[in-house]
């Protein structure tokens, strides 16, 4: 079992659609949550931070993280065609290296 | 530009070759990652630097290959005696750890092509 599991879609929605993307995990020393957005070919960019437990909004984008239940989620309301890239769950462990564990990344397509 | 910066951005090389590749981190940035991604895959981790000390190579998949950061600024990795299944997209980031937080930021990445 890989240490964090990420639906790898593809998934296929209208524009102005909610899309929900969803991680799980299963190291419970993981306490930073990031989510990233690829588009083909190029770097991650980092779209979304959470410490531990709790919501965090930033405009049309929300990230949840259940610590209890090892699951992470980004929300993006009233989606656009722009927001069509893959979209990646990352986490890290405090201390040490701190380097980010991914998830396998979601294809997202949104539909004009 | 104050992103992080990778040059070249493509390599094609012979099996065999060595390839080396570069990475600007944002300024004052303390740490410095580097990744691979192979396609449908997440970015996975090779090693790290803080300033100029190499603190965890684990994630460097053979002894071919190498990592430098000499200056404590930009960094190089080097693969010797390329083989096919280095063919993969190589990332870097940087994050402003110890002391800030800890979002990493990455680079566009070279994409290794060995034919």
């Amino acid at each position: 079992q890989k240490e964090v599991e990420q639906d790898p879609g593809p998934l296929s929605v209208p524009e102005g659609a909610i899309v929900s993307l969803n991680c799980t995990y299963s190291n419970s020393a993981f306490q930073y949550f990031m989510w990233y957005r690829q588009y083909s070919r190029k770097g991650p960019e980092l779209l979304m931070y959470t410490y531990s437990s709790g919501n965090k909004e930033d405009g049309r984008f929300t990230a949840q993280v259940d610590k209890s239940s090892k699951y992470i989620s980004l929300f993006i309301r009233d989606s656009q065609p722009s927001d069509s890239a893959t979209y990646l769950c990352a986490m890290s462990a405090q201390g040490g290296s701190e380097k980010l564990v991914f998830g396998k990344g979601t294809k997202l397509t949104v539909n004009p | 530009d104050t992103g992080v910066s990778q040059n070249p951005r493509h390599k094609i090389t012979k099996r065999g070759q060595n390839v080396t590749f570069r990475c600007d981190p944002i300024s004052e940035h303390n740490r410095l990652y580097w990744y691979r991604q192979t396609l449908g895959q997440g970015p996975e981790f090779l090693t790290y630097f803080q300033n100029e000390a190499q603190l965890e190579k684990s994630g460097l998949l053979s002894d071919r290959f190498s990592a430098e950061r000499p200056k404590g600024s930009f960094s190089t990795l080097e693969i010797q005696r390329t083989e096919q299944g280095d063919s993969a997209m190589y990332l870097c980031a940087s994050s402003p750890r110890p002391g800030g937080s800890y979002e990493q930021y990455f680079g566009p990445g070279t994409r290794l092509t060995v034919t």
